[in-house]
């Protein structure tokens, strides 16, 4: 497609679900990351796939969260047990590659809503 | 921690000049990039800069300087539609690809 895309744009679910999101890079693109942003603060990462696997998840918060990228294009994010604290604007983005110089474009977002 | 300090709001008039400082810590420094994002949507990339000095690119322009660990953006003729959220966001280290971002600095371009 021309920019990344992201499934749904939002979510709301109930403590305690679980939840997919869904991102769709730009064709071509071999780098993916994962951010989230909270109201009023900038993108914090989450994870980072190089093709189909993940060259860094330091930034995921803990075990409930888990994104996957089986053929090196689409990827989701999953959240287990979900949690009032989860709920904040999850945002992809993708690269040609993850060289020093390549700029990352972002896709819309999907907003989470855990009530 | 790896702290991307800008401030948090700025006000300016239609038609002028502004300037948004971002300072970083220096070590393990591997580039710097400018956002904008309005309210609800995506940021959207504006300048990259990893060597010293300043990329002009029409109404805005960003400077580094990697001794100082300090970045600013100006952005001339203000506009209305220019109101929004600026994002600083610094990669560190070699091969790592993801960015530290800080908190934004919110815009209010005024009449």
């Amino acid at each position: 497609g021309a920019g990344v895309s992201q499934t749904p744009s939002n979510k709301v679910t109930e403590k305690g679900k679980y939840v997919e999101l869904r991102c769709d890079p730009i064709s071509g693109h071999t780098a993916l990351y994962w951010y989230r942003q909270s109201l009023g603060q900038g993108p914090e990462f989450l994870i980072y796939f190089q093709g189909t696997g993940a060259a860094d998840d330091s930034g995921l918060p803990n075990d409930r969260f888990f994104a996957v990228r089986p053929e090196g294009s689409v990827s989701t994010l999953k959240i287990q047990r979900t949690e009032r604290g989860d709920s904040a604007v999850y945002l992809c983005a993708s690269s040609r590659d993850a060289s020093s110089t390549d700029t990352q474009y972002f896709g819309p977002g999907t907003r989470l809503t855990v009530l | 921690g790896q702290n991307i300090d800008q401030p948090t709001e700025m006000t300016a008039t239609e038609g002028a000049i502004v300037q948004i400082n971002c300072t970083y810590q220096t070590s393990g420094f591997n580039g710097l990039f400018w956002y904008q994002q309005h309210a609800g949507e995506a940021p959207t990339f504006l300048s990259y800069n990893v060597l010293d000095g300043l990329e002009e690119k029409g109404r805005f322009s960003s400077f580094l300087s990697r001794s100082k660990g300090y970045s600013y953006l100006l952005l001339k003729e203000l506009q209305m539609k220019d109101s929004a959220s600026y994002l600083c966001a610094v990669r560190y280290g070699g091969s790592q690809g993801n960015l530290i971002f800080g908190k934004g600095t919110k815009l209010s371009v005024k009449p």
